[in-house]
This record gives structure tokens, C-alpha cells and sequence, in this order.
């Protein structure tokens, strides 16, 4: 019963490069959100996806960011020409699309951004 | 706007002592949830607990136990006996009714635990 998969660990990325980072949800779940957590900082949302949908994206960065979680396969994070600044571990966690009681939220185990 | 905040930024005892990571929070919405995550060095994040804003008892998981409570927009996380490694990064969030996973965390309280 595989949880929520980020792929990969670390990812290590020139000034100017692109980076995709790629969340797998549990079995069963429709919704994507992701993470950012910036080095000394708390865990900050970016954006919330269904399937081929943005729900709401009030988190994202106004450039360079972009997401998506098409009909098949992972939810991609990309970050277009990377600077120093977007360092961080950014997290995934799914969910189905009602999350009641107290079920939890999983978040996966993170990517490790890093920006040289 | 939703807030959360932990007072505490960093917290040191001995093993074995009781510790407590004060969580508090602030929202307009009548339905919401309240976890807590706890982030160890290796950087993972572990969910510990969720509780809805309607379910007002407190709950006890082994040396784990959590007080919500409405009346002051609290939800303390208690550890008893304390153990090395329970040395980590714990953070508190918030969502509200209708956004599940759209969550809104504290900045963290940093626990170390000494032998």
C-alpha cells in the first residue's frame, strides 16, 4: 500500500535550468496539492490540482511555476530558469475528494531542491 | 485569513521529562481541521493527528496526547516522558471546510531532547 511518491529525493539544478518534480498519489486519490518549504521557514501551500484541473493556485509564484496532474500519470511541479532562491524541499500530499472525520493527509517524503 | 501560530520556537529538555508545543489558531470558518506533523532530521513529514473542529475530545496516542480545545482557539500537543527521539521539527496546521489538504501551518517548534 505505497503511500504518496516524490520523485526525486534531491534534485540539483544549475542557474537557468529547468526542474520537474513529480508526485505520485496514493491508489485511489484525485487531488494534488504541493509545498514549498523554504530553508529556516514553515511549509507554505503553492497549489491544488484535480485531475487536469487547477482548483486554485492562490500560492503559486507568479512566474516561472507552473503545475499539473494530467488524466494519467504523476502531478509535475515545474520551475522554469531556477534561481538560488527557489531552494527548498517542496512537498506533495493527496487526498480523495472528501476528506472527513479525521482521516489523515500523507504528504510524500519531499524533493530536495537545490540551486547551484 | 486563517493563522496559526506556535509561540514556542525551540524547546530543550531532558529525556524523560513531559514537554508541551503550544499550538494556537485563528479562522472564520465553523467547520476546520487541525493536524500536527512532525518534520525528524532527515526531513520527512510524519503526520501525527487530525482532529475536526467538532470533535472537542482530547485524544491519547502512547506517550502521545493532544488538548483541543475551542473555547481559546488551542490545540496543545503533549509529550510525556520524553525520548531522544522525539527530537524534531513539529508543526501545527489548519484548513478549513471545504479545502481539505489546502492547509495552513504554524512556523514550527524546534524540540531537542537530551539524554
Amino acid at each position: 500500500n505505497a503511500g504518496v511518491m516524490q520523485n526525486p529525493r534531491h534534485l540539483v539544478r544549475r542557474r537557468g535550468q529547468e526542474a520537474r518534480l513529480r508526485c505520485s498519489p496514493m491508489k485511489g486519490h484525485s487531488h494534488v496539492y504541493w509545498y514549498r518549504q523554504l530553508p529556516e521557514e514553515g511549509l507554505k501551500f503553492m497549489v491544488y490540482l484535480q485531475k487536469e484541473n487547477i482548483i486554485d493556485e492562490s500560492g503559486m509564484p507568479k512566474e516561472r511555476f507552473s503545475a499539473e496532474f494530467p488524466k494519467e500519470g504523476p502531478s509535475i511541479l515545474r520551475i522554469q530558469q531556477v534561481v538560488r532562491g527557489d531552494s527548498a524541499a517542496y512537498f506533495c500530499a493527496s487526498s480523495p475528494p472528501l476528506l472527513g472525520g479525521n482521516s489523515p493527509l500523507h504528504f510524500g517524503n519531499g524533493t530536495r531542491l537545490t540551486v547551484t | 485569513a486563517q493563522k496559526v501560530t506556535q509561540a514556542q520556537t525551540e524547546i530543550s529538555v531532558v529525556e524523560k521529562e513531559d514537554v508541551t508545543l503550544d499550538c494556537v489558531y485563528e479562522t472564520r470558518d465553523t467547520t476546520y481541521y487541525l493536524f500536527w506533523y512532525k518534520q525528524p532530521p532527515s526531513g520527512e513529514l510524519v503526520f501525527l493527528i487530525r482532529r475536526n473542529s467538532f470533535d472537542e475530545q482530547n485524544e491519547i496516542s502512547g506517550r502521545y496526547s493532544w488538548n483541543f480545545q475551542k473555547s481559546t482557539s488551542s490545540f496543545n500537543f503533549t509529550i510525556t516522558a520524553s525520548q531522544v527521539v522525539d527530537s524534531a521539527v513539529y508543526f501545527c496546521a489548519l484548513t478549513g471546510g471545504t479545502s481539505y489538504g489546502k492547509l495552513t501551518f504554524g512556523q514550527g517548534t524546534i524540540l531537542t531532547v537530551h539524554p
